[in-house]
C-alpha cells in the first residue's frame, strides 16, 4: 500500500486561504469516506483536525474544512495565523492488507 | 483528559526484541480501540497495528506481520506493542492513539508524546 500523494509544502500569508490536497485512489480515498487530516508540530504529537472527510472535533477552530472529490481529498485553512504553520498528514481507511494509510505529509509555512 | 503515556524505547541490535507500553488514563480503557503508528525520523507518519477493545481483533501492517505482537492488558490500563526481529528501518517514534469513538477504527483520535526506538549495531 503506497502513502497518499499531498504536495510537499503549501504557503500562504497571514489571513489567507490554503488548501492542501492529499490524492489516493479508488481503493482508499475515492472509495470510502474516511479520510482524516492531522497537524503535527515539530517535536509535537500529532492532532486530529477533521475526521470522515469534513467532521471537526470538538475544540478544533472552524478555520480547518474538508472536503473530497473523486479521489482526492483536500484540506482547507481559511484566516491563516502564524500557529496554523506545522506539518499536515491526511489519511483513509483501505481495502488493501494494511488497512490504514497516511499521506505524505504537507508542511505549511505562514509568511 | 485524555492521557497516553508511551515507555520502553531505547536502543537495540537489529535482530532483537523490544516492548513498548502506553499508559492510559482519563477514559474507560477497556471500552476503546487502540492502535500503534510510527514516524521515521524526518519522515512521515506509518500505521503499525490495531487491537479491539477486548483484546479479541488485532491487524498489522504488512511491514510487520509476523515480527509484532499488540496485546493490552484492561487491568492495567496498558497497551503493549512487542517488537520482535527488529529492523534498521524499524528505527522510529512509536505512538500510541486512541479512537475517536469505538465506532470509528480509522480515526486517531487521541496521540500520546510518543517512545523513541533506535535499532543500530
Amino acid at each position: 500500500q503506497s502513502a497518499l500523494t499531498q504536495p510537499a509544502s503549501v504557503s500562504g500569508s497571514p489571513g489567507q486561504s490554503i488548501t492542501i490536497s492529499c490524492t489516493g485512489t479508488s481503493s482508499d480515498v475515492g472509495g470510502y469516506n474516511y479520510v482524516s487530516w492531522y497537524q503535527q508540530h515539530p517535536g509535537k504529537a500529532p492532532k486530529l483536525m477533521i475526521y470522515d472527510v469534513n467532521n471537526r472535533p470538538s475544540g478544533v477552530s472552524n478555520r480547518f474544512s474538508g472536503s473530497k472529490s473523486g479521489n482526492t481529498a483536500s484540506l482547507t485553512i481559511s484566516g491563516l495565523q502564524a500557529e496554523d504553520e506545522a506539518d499536515y498528514y491526511c489519511s483513509s481507511y483501505t481495502s488493501s492488507s494494511t488497512p490504514y494509510v497516511f499521506g505524505t505529509g504537507t508542511k505549511v509555512t505562514v509568511l | 483528559q485524555v492521557q497516553l503515556v508511551e515507555s520502553g524505547g531505547g536502543v537495540v541490535q537489529p535482530g532483537r526484541s523490544l516492548r513498548l507500553s502506553c499508559a492510559a488514563s482519563g477514559f474507560t480503557f477497556s471500552s476503546y480501540g487502540m492502535h500503534w503508528v510510527r514516524q521515521a525520523p524526518g519522515k512521515g507518519l506509518e500505521w503499525v497495528a490495531i487491537i479491539s477493545y477486548d483484546g479479541s481483533n488485532k491487524n498489522y501492517a504488512d511491514s510487520v506481520k509476523g515480527r509484532f505482537a499488540i496485546s493490552r492488558d484492561n487491568s492495567k490500563n496498558t497497551l503493549y506493542l512487542q517488537m520482535n526481529s527488529l529492523r534498521d528501518e524499524d528505527t522510529a517514534v512509536y505512538y500510541c492513539a486512541k479512537l475517536i469513538a469505538n465506532n470509528k477504527w480509522h480515526v486517531f483520535g487521541y496521540w500520546g508524546q510518543g517512545t523513541l526506538v533506535t535499532v543500530s549495531s
